[in-house]
């Protein structure tokens, strides 16, 4: 089982529709990370968290609106999405910065 | 781009059989670190090894770095069905860490 919780696991949303991910860890983690991850593709880092504030944002466009209420819970809001926007978020979480990072496995997004 | 690179991109072996998958980066790092990640999955942290070390075993996993030649690779023994997944490296610079290409590896039963 792992130990970062996402949810919901499937998203389907119109381009217009306005959905949040969720993210949960109670490993005590201070450091938080959003991946996009395409087909046959290595993840790619979009947003880091280090101690509840944002400390990465790999220019990521700003229909992506990441947001972390504690420092167990890290949100990814998404508003206005393009098909090309469809893919498997991924979140992880570690001690520090940097430090080997554990995965939830993910919500597969659709855009339709 | 920071990012590592694999090769080869994809490997495939009977079951038994070793495996062996090399990354190579651009800079300096301080550590680098392996994942694997199964089909549908999140990826799984492996093993790290740092900069100052040139050689880690775990269990059937032997990782190798060489800074000279900003590369590593990981040599999986004794292959099982279950290895089948993909492979990422993950060069740590201590301000910058991207995953490299993957190596997809298929253990044939």
């Amino acid at each position: 089982d792992t130990e970062v919780t996402q949810t919901p696991k499937h998203l389907v949303m119109g381009m217009t529709n306005k959905k949040s991910l969720k993210c949960e860890q109670h490993m005590g983690h201070r450091a938080m990370y959003w991946y996009k991850q395409k087909a046959k593709k290595p993840p790619e880092l979009m947003f880091v968290y280090s101690y509840e504030k944002l400390s990465i944002n790999e220019s990521v466009p700003s229909r992506f609106s990441p947001e972390c209420p504690n420092s167990s819970l890290l949100n990814l809001h998404l508003h206005a999405l393009q098909p090309e926007d469809s893919a498997l978020y991924l979140c992880a979480s570690s001690q520090q910065d940097w430090q080997p990072q554990h995965f939830g496995d993910g919500t597969r997004l659709s855009i339709l | 781009s920071q990012q590592g690179e694999e090769d080869p991109q994809a490997l495939s072996i009977q079951e038994g059989e070793n495996a062996t998958m090399n990354c190579s980066y651009k800079t300096s790092i301080n550590n680098l670190q392996w994942y694997r990640q199964n089909s549908g999955r999140g990826l799984v942290h492996l093993i790290l090894i740092r900069s100052n070390e040139r050689e880690k075993h775990s269990g059937r996993l032997r990782v190798t770095l060489d800074t000279s030649k900003k590369s590593s690779s990981l040599l999986i023994t004794a292959s099982r069905a279950a290895d089948t997944a993909s492979y990422f490296c993950g060069p740590n610079t201590g301000n910058q860490f991207y995953f490299g290409t993957g190596t997809s590896l298929t253990v044939i039963p």
